[in-house]
């Protein structure tokens, strides 16, 4: 069992829709990232926390610390979003990134 | 702008050949990481280096080796003693306790 696991691993959705990923996370971590690569594979961070919650734009990132559980919703989505979703905890022993596999976001117009 | 800068973007490389792949930040972090990216996994530290002249060991570091003889250079190279290099390979650079900045990273094949 990896130690950052995401769902859905694939997600397609209609352009307007409302879109959650969710990630949990089975070590102790102190901070949290998400991030966007696109399909030419460059990575670009989305948020970093380390509790409750964080917006930029139509992106919201939420914490659970208690539940070790985070959610990235996108509101009012659109083809531009479409993108691999990846969640990284800074954790365990050495308090390194440990990543999720990524979640594959496709949104049809 | 600042960033970081990977080359080359595509990189073919023969059976018994080292290649070495090049990492440029010119946001002035201290930290520097490579990872490398299959298929249906997560990403996966091969050798961090937080300062100059110093470099540690990731999670899958056999057959890789690194150098970090300036702070905005940290080139990777892949030796023939790595078996399975086909692969994506991304490097970050971040300062402490800041979100780690990614390059657009360097696809790897074996001819």
């Amino acid at each position: 069992k990896n130690e950052v696991e995401q769902s859905p691993q694939n997600l397609t959705a209609q352009e307007g829709e409302f879109i959650t990923i969710n990630c949990s996370y089975s070590v102790g971590i102190s901070a949290l990232h998400w991030l966007q690569q696109h399909p030419g594979g460059g990575i670009v961070s989305l948020f970093m926390l380390s509790s409750g919650k964080k917006k930029h734009g139509r992106l919201i990132a939420t914490i659970n610390i208690q539940e070790k559980h985070s959610s990235l919703h996108i509101t009012a989505s659109h083809p531009r979003d479409s993108a691999v979703y990846i969640c990284a905890a800074y954790g365990g022993a050495t308090n390194k990134l440990i990543f999720g596999t990524g979640t594959l976001l496709a949104v049809q117009p | 702008d600042g960033g970081i800068t990977q080359s080359p973007k595509y990189l073919f490389r023969k059976e018994g050949q080292n290649v070495t792949l090049s990492c440029e930040q010119n946001l002035n972090h201290d930290a520097m990481y490579w990872y490398r990216q299959d298929p249906g996994q997560g990403l996966r530290l091969i050798y961090y280096s937080q300062i100059v002249n110093d470099f540690q060991k990731g999670d899958i570091a056999e057959g890789y080796s690194v150098s970090r003889e300036k702070k905005e250079s940290f080139p990777l190279t892949v030796t023939s003693a790595q078996k399975n290099p086909t692969a994506f390979y991304l490097c970050a650079s971040s300062i402490a306790n800041q979100p780690q900045h990614f390059g657009d990273g360097t696809r790897l094949s074996i001819l």
